[in-house]
C-alpha cells in the first residue's frame, strides 16, 4: 500500500525556519518525481516545488523567492522541504504528493498533510 | 502563469443528480488536466488525469472531457460520498502547475 507521511510542521515565528519531511513506503520511491503542494486555511491548492527522481531537476514556484529548498534522500525513502524566512502568508497545510509520471505533473498519491503556522 | 477558472464555485445538488463542473484555462493546455476530490480535513484524491483518463479505483460515474482551454468533470449520478470540494489542476509544459479555485458540491 502506498503511504506518504509528512512531519515537521508546527508553530513558528515570522522569519523563522522549519524542515518538513515526508516518509514514503509501499512503492519504489527512487523512481518517482515528488512535489510539495500547500493549502492555506479555507483556500485552494497551490503548487510549491518539485524534484525529479534522482534529484537533479528541481522546480520552484517563483513566489517563494528562493526561501524554500526541496530535497530527497532515496536511501531513506524521504522527501524534504527546508523553509526559511517564513512569513504569515506561508501558513498552510503542506502536502507531499507523488507525481503520476516523470513527465506528467499530476499527483496520484498525497500524504495527509502537515500544518505550518507562522505567527508571532 | 496559466490561470485556471472553475465554475460554479458552489453547486447544490441532490443524490442521483447529474453534475457538471467546468474548468477553463487562460491558454491552451492540450489535455494536461487533472481533477481532484477533497473532503474536509483530508488530502486531495486524484480522480481524472490527462483530461479524461479515470484513475484506478475511481467509480465510473466520474468522467472528464475537454481539451485546449475548456474542460468538464461530470458525475453521472451523484452519490452521498460525492459531496466534497473538487479542483482542476493543469500540468502543461513548464511550471508553475496551477489549480482552479475549487467547486464545492453540497446537498440541496
Amino acid at each position: 500500500e502506498v503511504q506518504l507521511v509528512e512531519s515537521g510542521g508546527g508553530l513558528v515565528k515570522p522569519g523563522g525556519s522549519l524542515r518538513l519531511s515526508c516518509a514514503a513506503s509501499g512503492f519504489t520511491f527512487s523512481t518517482y518525481t515528488f512535489s510539495w503542494v500547500r493549502q492555506a486555511p479555507g483556500k485552494g491548492l497551490e503548487w510549491v516545488s518539485s524534484i525529479s527522481s534522482g534529484g537533479s531537476t528541481i522546480y520552484n514556484a517563483d513566489l517563494l523567492k528562493g526561501r524554500f529548498t526541496i530535497s530527497r534522500d532515496n536511501a531513506r525513502n524521504s522527501l524534504y522541504l527546508q523553509m526559511n524566512s517564513l512569513r504569515a502568508e506561508d501558513t498552510a497545510v503542506y502536502y507531499c504528493a507523488r507525481d503520476g509520471t516523470a513527465y506528467s505533473h499530476y499527483f496520484d498519491f498525497w500524504g495527509q498533510g502537515t500544518l505550518v503556522t507562522v505567527s508571532s | 502563469d496559466i490561470q485556471m477558472t472553475q465554475s460554479p464555485s458552489t453547486l447544490s445538488a441532490s443524490v442521483g443528480d447529474r453534475v457538471t463542473i467546468t474548468c477553463r484555462a487562460s491558454q491552451t493546455i492540450n489535455s494536461w488536466l487533472a481533477w481532484y476530490q477533497q473532503k474536509p480535513g483530508k488530502a486531495p484524491k486524484l480522480l481524472i488525469y490527462k483530461a479524461s483518463s479515470l484513475e484506478r479505483g475511481v467509480p465510473s460515474r466520474f468522467s472528464g472531457s475537454g481539451s485546449g482551454t475548456e474542460f468538464t468533470l461530470t458525475i453521472s449520478s451523484l452519490q452521498p460520498d460525492d459531496f466534497a470540494n473538487y479542483y482542476c489542476g493543469q500540468y502543461n509544459g513548464s511550471p508553475p502547475w496551477t489549480f482552479g479555485q475549487g467547486t464545492k458540491v453540497e446537498l440541496k
